[in-house]
């Protein structure tokens, strides 16, 4: 079975900061991919950065980038320069390379203070 | 594109009432899931069409819920009868062959049952 643990329930940034949010994970296949999604209070969730497990290099997107470290399964989110629209509940996310159902963490909240 | 279509974005009923919720998925995707979100157990997937047909409904809670997909335009998920413990979010996602990292999230339709 796959586990995905964030154990940060809540998190704040000031503005223009730079905040990391973890996430680790439990699995035993070796082809796999990993996502962060965002939802802010409007409920959408909005995919912020996907990262192949076969990769050795990090994902980024603009402000967002990962720390994959796939022999500790560990799964970070840094968010650079942070801004007020970032605030919004994020969810790591795991999902079978041969698959696909998404297999999500628990979230983790994030206020960016102004 | 329009995007995922979910209808309604909030429902109020008594328990013991039917429920119906709908989703339009995005044109030409043929993969569908129906998810549910809540506090206590994050976000679960409940079931998943492709090409119409259900494929894994091992996540539905009981024979109270049921899914369909009558057509590659339209699925429902039904409570009958509904409980106040199936309050929550339910967000319907779709995608295509091949892109099951691409999920697109509807807005969701969030439920209340008193």
């Amino acid at each position: 079975a796959q586990t995905v643990t964030q154990s940060q329930p809540e998190m704040s940034v000031q503005e223009a900061e730079t905040v990391t949010l973890s996430c680790t994970y439990d699995t035993s296949e070796n082809n796999y991919y990993l996502f962060w999604y965002k939802q802010p209070p409007s409920r959408q969730m909005i995919l912020v950065i996907r990262q192949e497990a076969y990769k050795q290099q990090n994902a980024t997107e603009n402000r967002f980038s990962v720390n994959f470290q796939k022999a500790a399964k560990s799964f970070s989110l840094k968010i650079s320069d942070s801004q007020l629209g970032d605030t919004a509940m994020y969810f790591c996310a795991f999902m079978k390379g041969v698959g696909n159902q998404f297999y999500f963490g628990t979230g983790t909240s994030l206020t960016v203070i102004p | 594109d329009a995007g995922v279509i979910q209808s309604p974005r909030h429902e109020v009923t008594e328990m013991g009432q039917e429920v119906t919720l709908r989703c339009k998925p995005i044109s030409g995707h043929d993969y569908l899931f129906w998810y549910r979100q809540t506090m206590m157990r994050g976000l679960e997937l409940l079931i998943y069409f492709n090409n119409n047909v259900p494929i894994d409904d091992s996540g539905m809670p009981e024979d109270r819920f049921s899914a369909k997909m009558p057509n590659a335009s339209f699925s429902t998920l039904k409570i009958q009868p509904s409980e106040p413990r199936d309050s929550a979010v339910y967000f319907c996602a779709s995608t295509r062959t091949g892109f099951f990292y691409e999920q697109y999230f509807g807005p969701g339709t969030r439920l209340t049952v008193t």
